[in-house]
């Protein structure tokens, strides 16, 4: 546990409409990562961070913007929800090599 | 890009049998695996992992042997108890690059 928080916990939203999901860590880790985890897909990289303002896209990362201002916020945007970002959404920090989860938010679009 | 592929996708095993989980990885440069353990509600936590120079690493009930050669490497757990039901998840990647790719993951039942 590399003391990862993740806010809010559940959301459920409108499709159109934007979202952030905020993640704080207190370790002080440089590297930061948004992922989205989908039954049969494992956990896929939507973007991540190598620094205060410094970000880059993973795999799936249309629909999705990022930005960190400082370095314990990582925050991720779906800037008009659609019903194909219904999914469980983690944050993951980097220590020397290993990466650490957060417990997750689970956003639902209706 | 770097592809895993983990199997089986479920697994049921008696208490106090042993568990084991394969994957493989396509890029040969990678050399660093960890394994991942994910309870329901809860975002995956780190058990083990293992580097390219090193075939074989063990804690406790759990080891995991890397074959490079092959590109493969497994999960092992012996002795399993009802806490082992979980899913559970192999990556890989170059231990200088920043990203983790995943196997879609194994659902782990201990029957008691």
């Amino acid at each position: 546990d590399a003391g990862i928080t993740q806010s809010p916990r559940h959301k459920v939203t409108e499709t159109g409409t934007p979202v952030t999901l905020r993640c704080h860590q207190t370790e002080n880790h440089r590297y930061m990562y948004w992922y989205r985890q989908d039954p049969g897909h494992g956990l896929r990289l939507i973007h991540y961070s190598y620094g205060v303002k410094d970000t880059d896209k993973g795999e799936v990362s249309d629909g999705y913007s990022v930005s960190r201002s400082k370095t314990e916020d990582f925050l991720l945007t779906l800037e008009s929800a659609t019903s194909s970002q219904t999914s469980v959404y983690f944050c993951a920090t980097r220590g020397s090599v290993e990466q650490y989860f957060g417990p997750g938010t689970r956003l639902t679009v209706t | 890009g770097e592809n895993v592929e983990q199997h089986p996708s479920t697994l049921s095993v008696q208490e106090g049998d042993s568990a084991v989980i394969k994957c493989t990885y396509s890029d040969s440069a990678s050399n660093y695996f960890p394994w991942y353990k994910q309870e329901l509600g809860k975002g995956p936590q780190l058990i083990i992992d293992i580097r390219s120079n090193v075939g074989e690493k063990k804690d406790q009930r759990i080891a995991v042997t890397l074959n490079k050669t092959a590109k493969h490497f497994s999960l092992h757990i012996t002795e399993t108890q009802p806490e082992d039901s979980a899913v559970y998840f192999c990556a890989a990647t170059l231990s200088n690059d920043y990203k983790l790719s995943f196997g879609a993951g194994t659902t782990v039942t201990v029957r008691a």
